[in-house]
């Protein structure tokens, strides 16, 4: 099946520090979602862009969609224990009048050290 | 909470039967997906429903099946089952058909493990 490249693929880090994380597509997307996972749930959603160039924020977290809509970043500042999870990007084709299928990075561990 | 239900949490069962899985959006949401999570293909489209019909299908195996009830609650059948069925299935919901929400919201997902 097909995966975004996202990278790094994990990262260790203490706390207090910034992570970034970006994800790259051979192909454009209409709208960039960022998910957090912990084990054994669902993915929550952490923030969704829209346009080109857009950059969005929520509280700690910051993610960019690319110019070229090829890809998107999410940084997160200032970590804490509770960050620690699995970070996916996933973009998606809009096609009018209906939400289509999501296609997933292929996930950013991140691990916070207190 | 993303408001998203899925029963069961956990499912073990054996080669070569049948299982339902069952997913109830958000209220208000029209479009259900499911998806598969394994540690080697990762998160994986594998159906849309929008408003009771069929919308988008991804690689769905030929013995797995789904559909959306009227309710628009949804059931993902999976048939045949063989051991690398073996993986997490989530659904997700969105409000789909409008043009301001593209965000899906994801269950707590149903853990199958085929022995």
């Amino acid at each position: 099946g097909q995966q975004l490249n996202q990278s790094p693929q994990s990262m260790f880090i203490q706390e207090g520090e910034d992570v970034s994380m970006n994800c790259t597509s051979s192909s454009i997307f209409n709208t960039w979602l960022w998910y957090k996972q912990d084990p054994g749930e669902g993915p929550v959603l952490l923030i969704a862009l829209y346009k080109a160039g857009e950059l969005t924020s929520n509280g700690r977290l910051t993610a960019q969609f690319g110019i070229t809509r090829k890809d998107s970043f999410l940084n997160i500042s200032a970590s804490i224990p509770s960050d620690v999870g699995i970070y996916f990007c996933a973009g998606q084709h809009f096609y009018g009048g209906a939400t289509n299928k999501l296609i997933f990075g292929t996930g950013t561990l991140l691990a916070v050290q207190p | 909470d993303s408001g998203v239900t899925q029963t069961p949490k956990h499912l073990i069962t054996a080669t070569g039967q049948r299982v339902t899985l069952r997913c109830s959006p958000r209220s208000g949401d029209l479009s259900v997906y499911w998806y598969q999570q394994s540690l080697d293909q990762g998160l994986q489209f594998l159906i849309q429903y929008y408003n009771g019909e069929e919308r988008a299908k991804g690689n769905i195996l030929e013995r797995f099946s789904a559909q959306q009830f009227p309710d628009l609650h949804s059931e993902l059948n999976l048939s045949s089952l063989e051991l690398g069925d073996s993986a997490l299935y989530f659904c997700a919901s969105s409000p789909a058909g409008s043009d301001f929400s593209y965000e899906q919201y994801f269950g707590p997902g149903t853990r199958l493990t085929v022995t």
